[in-house]
């Protein structure tokens, strides 16, 4: 099945850095997405991106649905502990709500 | 409280004992889905349901089955386990775009 190019695969970082991640394609998407996973629970939805260029902030956290519609970012500015987890994008195509999931960025971070 | 739930969060099994997995959500969404999550290979959807009595196979289906009898639940079942079914598992519900995750269980074949 179609999966998602998710970069880096993990990374550490000391409290108080900024954090990038990304996510590319082959194909194009209508709808990307940015959940987080906690240690021991599901994924959870950060940020839904819509449209093509869309640039969207939830706290310090800022996500852009990129303008070739086949690829996305994520920042975490000023990380804290409590950011540690994994992150997943994911894309939707079409009407359909079918997810497709990148394979995550772990992220650990240093007190 | 809108949630998914899954029952159970741990078990552990032998190989070839029929086992089943449910999954209830109280949100009335039509799409509900079951994915399993694997070191390295993130999450890949075993199956989906539209709808009551509509279900259909996602990228990695061999070895599960689904039903979808009523809306608000949808059972994943292995017939015969194997240990390459060891994994966590989730079941998610949604509406429009925001896929709703239940806690996740974690199965181990012997």
């Amino acid at each position: 099945g179609q999966q998602l190019n998710q970069s880096p695969q993990s990374m550490f970082i000391q409290e108080g850095e900024d954090v990038s991640m990304n996510c590319t394609s082959s194909s194009i998407f209508n709808t990307w997405l940015w959940y987080k996973q906690d240690p021991g629970e599901g994924p959870v939805l950060l940020i839904a991106l819509y449209k093509a260029g869309e640039l969207t902030s939830n706290g310090r956290l800022t996500a852009q649905f990129g303008i070739t519609r086949k690829d996305s970012f994520l920042n975490i500015s000023a990380s804290i502990p409590s950011d540690v987890g994994i992150y997943f994008c994911a894309g939707q195509q079409g009407g359909s709500e079918k997810l497709v999931f990148g394979k995550g960025t772990k992220l650990t971070v240093n007190p | 409280e809108a949630q998914v739930t899954q029952n159970p969060r741990y078990l552990i099994t032998v190989t070839g004992k029929k086992l089943t997995v449910t999954c209830s959500q109280n949100m009335n969404h039509e799409y509900m889905s079951w994915y399993r999550q694997d070191p390295g290979l993130g999450l890949r959807q075993i199956y989906y349901s539209m709808n009551v009595e509509v279900t259909d196979k996602g990228d990695v289906p061999e070895g599960y089955k689904v039903s979808r009898k009523e809306k608000r639940n949808f059972p994943l079942i292995l017939e015969s386990p194997s240990p390459n079914q060891t994994s966590l598992y989730f079941c998610a519900s949604s509406v429009g775009n925001e896929q709703f995750f239940g806690p996740g269980t974690r199965l181990t074949v012997l």
